[in-house]
This record gives C-alpha cells, structure tokens and sequence, in this order.
C-alpha cells in the first residue's frame, strides 16, 4: 500500500483564522479524500479530492468552508477557514477506493484544536 | 437511520478469551465490507475485507449476512495487543465508504 504522509500532524489555533492541512503520497493514485473525525466519533467524509477539477463535497459540507486543491496525483490540501472551537477534530486524507473492493488507506491524521 | 451501526461496547475481556460483535448496514445495494482497526490517536488501519462466504485471517474471522444486512467479527484467543477499537466499514457503491462508530475491545491480562 501506498505511504502517506500529513502536515503539520497537530496544531492548535485561534477562532476565525484557517489552516492548510498537506498531504503527500509516495506514488500516484487516482482517488483522494478528506475525513473529519470528531472527538469520540466516526469518520465522515468531506470531499473527494480530483485531480485538475473542483472537489466533490459530501451532504454538510462546502467549498467555502473547506476548499481542496489536488495539483497532481500524490499531493492534495484541505483548508479548514474561519474556524471555530466546533471545527476541533482530527482529518485525515486517504486513497484508494478503486481496487480491492473499494479498500482505503489512511495518513496519520491532523489534530486540529481550536480555541 | 445511520448507514452503519454497530455496539459501541466496551468489551472487556480476559487474555484468551473469545469476543465476538456486529455491526449492520442500511444500503441493501451495498457490494464490499471490511473491518478496520483503529488504536488510540491512530488512523484506521484494515483488519480485513469480508466477504460472502466468511473468511479466517489468523485468530479473526468475518462473516457477512446480506439478507439481514449484517456483519460480524469474530476474535479468538485475544491478545492485550488486540485492545482497540474496530470499525465496520461499507462501500457505497461510488468509491466511498461509509464507517460505523466504532466497537471498543479492551483485552486485560
């Protein structure tokens, strides 16, 4: 399976400033995406990263909010904007979704707190 | 209704031990199953596909229901090292997949 890498791996930040979350694969691959895991919950999708076209974004989520770049095939960022103590969570990028019946693999995560 | 749930547990066990849990999915057109382990400030990991027939990897083994729209996972002789918490997982169908919250397995020694 691929190596997947994400910066920074935590941060803290204050209300109504925005943080660019990396993330860098060893090889390419065709599908990217973007989780939010909240304290004590599940993964939830927040978008599907494309290559050279606008994000897809799940039900809840908005471009405004989370913009996604996908540059090439082995980078892609997710901007959390204008945060707010509700935005604490940590978000993980993964790929995969296309083979071995549709199995993930996951970067380590970013921990994000918001003040 | 959520996409899939499971028993939250905890499940405390003893070192040996049997445990055993499911978890259920509401999409009937649902095609491929996994389980994934997720440790403590970790990112999940895959345990392992399941399949329709049921399938062994080592100590663990899977089964999947499609007419009641459930899936299992069993342990045996459980290790301090299998303490975690599993999450079942189910492909939608268009790349994505959707995931439980979670059932927490504590093994003590």
């Amino acid at each position: 399976s691929a190596v997947i890498s994400q910066k920074p791996s935590r941060d803290i930040c204050q209300r109504g400033t925005s943080l660019t979350i990396q993330c860098q694969v060893d090889s390419q691959v065709t599908m990217m995406f973007w989780y939010r895991q909240q304290p004590g919950q599940s993964l939830t999708l927040i978008a599907t990263a494309n290559q050279g076209s606008e994000a897809t974004y799940e039900s809840g989520f908005v471009i405004d909010k989370f913009p996604i770049s996908r540059p090439n095939l082995t980078f892609s960022t997710l901007t959390v904007s204008n945060m707010s103590p509700e935005d604490s969570s940590i978000y993980l990028c993964s790929v995969g979704g296309t083979v071995q019946g549709g199995t993930q693999y996951f970067g380590p995560g970013t921990r994000l707190t918001v003040l | 209704r959520k996409e899939v749930e499971q028993d939250p547990g905890p499940f405390n066990v003893p070192e040996g031990a049997t445990v055993a849990f499911n978890c259920t999915y509401s999409n009937s057109a649902s095609q491929s199953f996994f389980w994934y382990r997720q440790d403590c400030r970790k990112e999940p990991k895959l345990l392992m596909s399941v399949y329709s027939s049921g399938n062994e990897d080592g100590r663990f083994t899977a089964q999947l229901n499609r007419a009641s729209q459930y899936i299992s996972l069993l342990i045996r002789d459980s290790k301090l090292s299998d303490s975690a918490t599993y999450l079942c997982v189910v492909n939608r169908g268009d790349y994505k997949l959707s995931f439980g919250a979670g059932t927490t397995v504590t093994v003590r020694a």
